[in-house]
């Protein structure tokens, strides 16, 4: 089936300094890719949609130049949160469109900023 | 615009027992649906989903649902709980003609034996 990655599963950062996460559809090409962000014990909140070779869309309310996403290839999304504060901290989760109209979930990513 | 809602924010059931989930929605065009779980720190993993075609679809671990144009619901359901079932479900829909999913709230689900 369809296979998500995300890297890295946890990470742990200083306030202030920028966060790479990686989204890899492993076994299809996937020209659009999406980024979620989920607090505890809620919902997923689309943060933006990623499209392969163009700029991403973003939700209302999210700040594209602190939540840079960049989709360089048919596999590969990154979102990148700049300049990181402590109310940063969540769950990020990517998906990619595969086929048959539906998205696959990568396993998430989660941020502590400290 | 869409809209999801899933009634009752946690659901217990006793290890044997029938499991239902309920999801309504709100969708302008035909939608699609679809139910996803979610284990604690794990991404979200599609259960099932109904896009055209026959109204009852069956999915993984032996839940299925039912789209009820009428009522405007596609509630989930698995006749014998596992304890492994326990884990947060979430509904969501897409209009036919766009990519984002919108979901609900989640429904907690507990199996108790």
């Amino acid at each position: 089936g369809a296979v998500v990655s995300q890297h890295p599963s946890w990470v742990i950062c200083k306030s202030g300094t920028s966060v790479k996460i990686e989204c890899r559809s492993l076994d299809f090409q996937a020209t659009t890719m999406f980024w979620y962000r989920q607090f505890p014990k809620q919902s997923l909140m689309l943060m933006a949609t990623s499209n392969e070779g163009s700029k991403a869309t973003y939700e209302q309310g999210v700040e594209k130049d602190k939540f840079l996403i960049n989709h360089a290839s048919l596999t590969l999304s990154t979102l990148t949160v700049t300049s990181a504060h402590p109310e940063d901290s969540s769950f990020y989760i990517c998906s990619a469109n595969g086929g048959q109209e539906t998205q696959y979930f990568g396993p998430g990513t989660r941020l502590l900023v400290l | 615009a869409q809209s999801v809602t899933q009634l009752g924010s946690h659901v217990s059931v006793s290890e044997g027992a029938l499991v239902l989930l309920r999801c309504n929605y709100s969708s302008s065009v035909p939608p699609y649906l679809f139910w996803y779980v979610q284990y604690p720190n794990q991404g979200l993993q599609l259960l099932l989903k109904y896009t055209t075609g026959a109204t009852l679809v069956k999915g993984i671990n032996g839940f299925e649902a039912e789209f009820k144009k009428s009522e405007t619901s596609f509630h989930l359901t698995k006749p014998s709980a596992h304890m492994s079932d326990a884990a947060e479900y979430f509904c969501a829909v897409r209009d036919s003609g766009y990519s984002t999913l919108t979901f609900g709230k989640g429904t907690m689900l507990l199996v108790s034996p």
